[in-house]
């Protein structure tokens, strides 16, 4: 039973240039939820989807970011004009009850 | 909405000595309290959680107890191993897919 799948699993844009990152979710699980985690910090909630829907999107940034989970294929999550300040590791987790179990995180490095 | 604060930032034990983790959460309708365990440049690792109607669990050397009425929930390991060092995170949340909000975390650091 595959896990939670992300990819890719590093990533270095430049100012300016567009992030996307991808999840897939554990077999059976139909809600993901995407957290950022800065260095040395805790997980910050950004968005949480059901197919075709966001449930929850208070954590994520107005601008620049957007969220997709579509009926067919992973989850995406978007960053447009990547700032030094989006440098993060992006962990996204899915569920099919409480219990949420995390992929493996893309880390993104904006030179 | 939801706050949790968590204690100590860093915790330093020799090998077999216990482990204790606090955390406090603020919004009274959380029901849903898990800990995960995360690794230097790992995944968060979900390694026990609890629910809000019952007041402690078990599993081996791992327990956590809660305190609704004082807003509290700790995460006790006992006979710690090398391999147990990790930042620890807690986190609440209302069960039924809800978010989680997540303490800032504990470096544990277990010393042979």
């Amino acid at each position: 039973n595959a896990g939670v799948m992300q990819n890719p699993r590093h990533l270095v844009r430049r100012r300016g240039q567009e992030a996307r990152l991808r999840c897939s979710p554990m077999k059976g699980h139909s809600h993901v939820y995407w957290y950022r985690q800065l260095p040395e910090e805790g997980l910050k909630f950004m968005v949480y989807l059901q197919k075709e829907n966001i449930i929850d999107e208070s954590g994520m940034p107005k601008e620049r970011f957007s969220a997709e989970f579509p009926k067919e294929g992973p989850s995406i999550l978007r960053i447009q004009q990547v700032v030094r300040g989006d440098s993060a590791a992006y962990f996204c987790a899915s569920s099919q009850e409480d219990e949420q179990y995390f992929g493996p995180g893309t880390r993104l490095t904006v030179t | 909405g939801e706050n949790v604060e968590q204690h100590p930032s860093t915790l330093s034990v020799q090998e077999g000595d216990s482990a204790v983790i606090k955390c406090t959460y603020s919004d009274s309708a959380s029901n849903y309290f898990p800990w995960y365990k995360q690794e230097l440049g790992k995944r968060p690792q979900l390694i026990i959680d609890i629910r809000s109607n019952v007041g402690e669990k078990k599993d081996q050397r791992i327990a956590v107890t809660l305190n609704k009425t004082a807003k509290h929930f700790s995460l006790h390991i006992t006979e710690t191993q090398p391999e147990d060092s990790a930042v620890y995170f807690c986190a609440a949340s209302m069960s039924g897919y809800s978010t989680l909000t997540f303490g800032k975390g504990t470096m544990l650091l277990v010393s042979p």
